[in-house]
């Protein structure tokens, strides 16, 4: 059962223009959200995250909105470059595993292409 | 450079032989994971280690896998007499927690396993 879904394994967009990535959760015990980008044959690379607490964080022309109570959240970039062409994975984590353990639950990941 | 590093980048072996694969996480994070990545998929986690101890290990890990963390410092994955379906991405990820409190990991480039 996939606790973190992300339904768009595809997204094509212009340079300059703004891209949307969407993420669904099911479990409602998730706190901490993050998104991560990834090229081929690398590890995935920390770009943004928010708290449970907040819902929204910016940071450059990257910003994230929470919706907790339709267990969604999004990331904005703005505006969009060649260099962000990549797959963006969405993550959660949970306060209530034993041993303070952290571990991610991730979504399938959305491929996003930005055209110059 | 002070990220995760992650040796070696890739290792094809045959299937039954044992690998070993090391992890340096940046220095002062005492939380270390392991997660594992298919094609097509987000990674999934398979252990847990705060400082020396491991506190998780997924189901995904059979009694083939085994990880330590000796030290609090680096970390090991070794696999015995593998198998075609152990080829993967093998990635380790390092943050710095403290108590439940959201942590954000931080990942090196990963190790590719390709058994023939």
């Amino acid at each position: 059962d996939q606790q973190v879904k992300q339904n768009s394994p595809s997204l094509s967009v212009q340079e300059g223009r703004i891209s949307i990535l969407n993420c669904d959760y099911t479990n409602s015990m998730f706190d901490y959200f993050l998104w991560y980008k990834k090229y081929p044959a690398e590890g995935p690379t920390f770009l943004i995250s928010i708290s449970s607490i907040k819902d929204k964080n910016e940071d450059g022309r990257f910003t994230v909105f929470l919706n907790k109570s339709a267990k969604h959240l999004s990331l904005h970039i703005v505006p969009s470059q060649p260099g962000d062409s990549a797959v963006y994975f969405c993550a959660a984590s949970s306060t209530y595993n034993a041993g303070n353990n952290r571990k991610l639950i991730w979504g399938l990941g959305t491929s996003l292409a930005v055209n110059p | 450079d002070t990220g995760v590093s992650q040796d070696p980048r890739h290792k094809i072996t045959k299937r039954g032989q044992n690998v070993t694969f090391r992890c340096d996480p940046i220095s002062e994070h005492n939380r270390l994971y392991w997660y594992r990545q298919t094609l097509g998929q987000g990674p999934e986690f398979l252990t847990y280690f705060q400082n020396e101890a491991q506190l998780e290990k997924s189901r995904l890990l059979s009694d083939r896998f085994s990880a330590e963390r000796p030290k609090g410092s680096f970390s090991t994955l070794e696999i015995q007499r593998t198998e075609q379906g152990d080829s993967a991405m093998y990635l380790c990820a390092s943050s710095l927690g403290s108590g439940g409190a959201a942590d954000t990991q931080y990942f090196g480039p990963g190790t590719r396993l390709t058994v023939l």
